[in-house]
C-alpha cells in the first residue's frame, strides 16, 4: 500500500518562507505525477500545484504562481513545495497527492495525511 | 474565472440512492475534464473515490460510480450507508494543466 508522508509545516509570520516535503517509500516515484492540494480551516479543497513524473512540467494555481515552487527528487522519492512570500490566506492543511499516471491530467489517487501551515503575525 | 459547481448539501435515506453532480459555470463537463470525486470526513484527509470520470480508486466499493449525466459529471451512491455521511468534492482538469475543485457537497444520511 502506497503511503505519502508530509512534513515541514509550521507557524510563521507573513512574508516568510517554508519548504514542505513529501516522501513516498517504496513507490516507483518517477512513474507518477504528484500534486499539492490545500484546505483552509473550515473551507473546501484547493488545488495548488502539479509536477510531472520526470519533473519537467510544473503547474500552479493563480493564487500561488510566482510565490510557490514545486520540485521533486526522484532518487529520494521526495516531493517538495517551496513557499515564499507567505500570506495569511495560505494558512491551511497541505496535502501531498499521488497522480495515477506520469502526467497529471488523468487524476489523483493516494493522499497523504497532511501538514499544517499557519501564517500569522 | 471558471467555477466548478456542486450542490451545497444533499440528503439520502439509508439504503437509498443519491446522485451528486459537478458542473461548470459556463459550458458542459465531458470526459475531457477527467472528473474525479473525493470523500472527506471531518478531521481526516480526503479519500479518492473516482478518477477519470468512472474509474474507481483501489478499495472503493462498487456502490460508488461515476458518469457524465447531461452536461455534468455525476457521482452515484447506491445503497447509502450511515458512514457515507461526508463531504464530497469533485475536481475538473482545465486542459491548461490546472485543476479546479468544486465547493463540495455535504451529504447527510438520515
Amino acid at each position: 500500500e502506497v503511503q505519502l508522508l508530509e512534513s515541514g509545516g509550521g507557524l510563521l509570520q507573513p512574508g516568510g518562507s517554508l519548504r514542505l516535503s513529501c516522501t513516498a517509500p517504496g513507490l516507483t516515484f518517477s512513474s507518477y505525477a504528484m500534486s499539492w492540494v490545500r484546505q483552509a480551516p473550515g473551507k473546501g479543497l484547493e488545488w495548488v500545484s502539479d509536477i510531472s513524473g520526470n519533473g519537467g512540467s510544473t503547474y500552479y494555481a493563480d493564487s500561488v504562481k510566482g510565490r510557490f515552487t514545486t520540485s521533486r527528487d526522484n532518487p529520494k522519492n521526495t516531493l517538495y513545495l517551496q513557499m515564499n512570500s507567505l500570506r495569511a490566506e495560505d494558512t491551511g492543511v497541505y496535502y501531498c497527492v499521488k497522480g495515477v499516471a506520469v502526467f497529471n491530467y488523468y487524476g489523483m489517487d493516494v493522499w497523504g495525511q497532511g501538514t499544517t501551515v499557519t501564517v500569522s503575525s | 474565472q471558471t467555477v466548478v459547481t456542486q450542490e451545497p448539501s444533499f440528503s439520502v435515506s439509508p439504503g437509498g440512492t443519491v446522485t451528486l453532480t459537478c458542473g461548470l459555470s459556463s459550458g458542459s463537463v465531458s470526459t475531457s475534464y477527467f472528473p474525479s470525486w473525493y470523500q472527506q470526513t471531518p478531521g481526516q484527509a480526503p479519500r479518492t473515490l473516482i478518477y477519470s470520470t468512472n474509474t474507481r480508486s483501489s478499495g472503493v466499493p462498487d456502490r460508488f460510480s461515476g458518469s457524465i449525466l447531461g452536461n455534468k459529471a455525476a457521482l452515484t451512491i447506491t445503497g447509502a450507508q450511515a458512514d457515507d455521511e461526508s463531504d464530497y468534492y469533485c475536481v475538473l482538469y482545465m486542459r491548461s494543466g490546472i485543476w479546479v475543485f468544486g465547493g463540495g457537497t455535504k451529504l447527510t444520511v438520515l
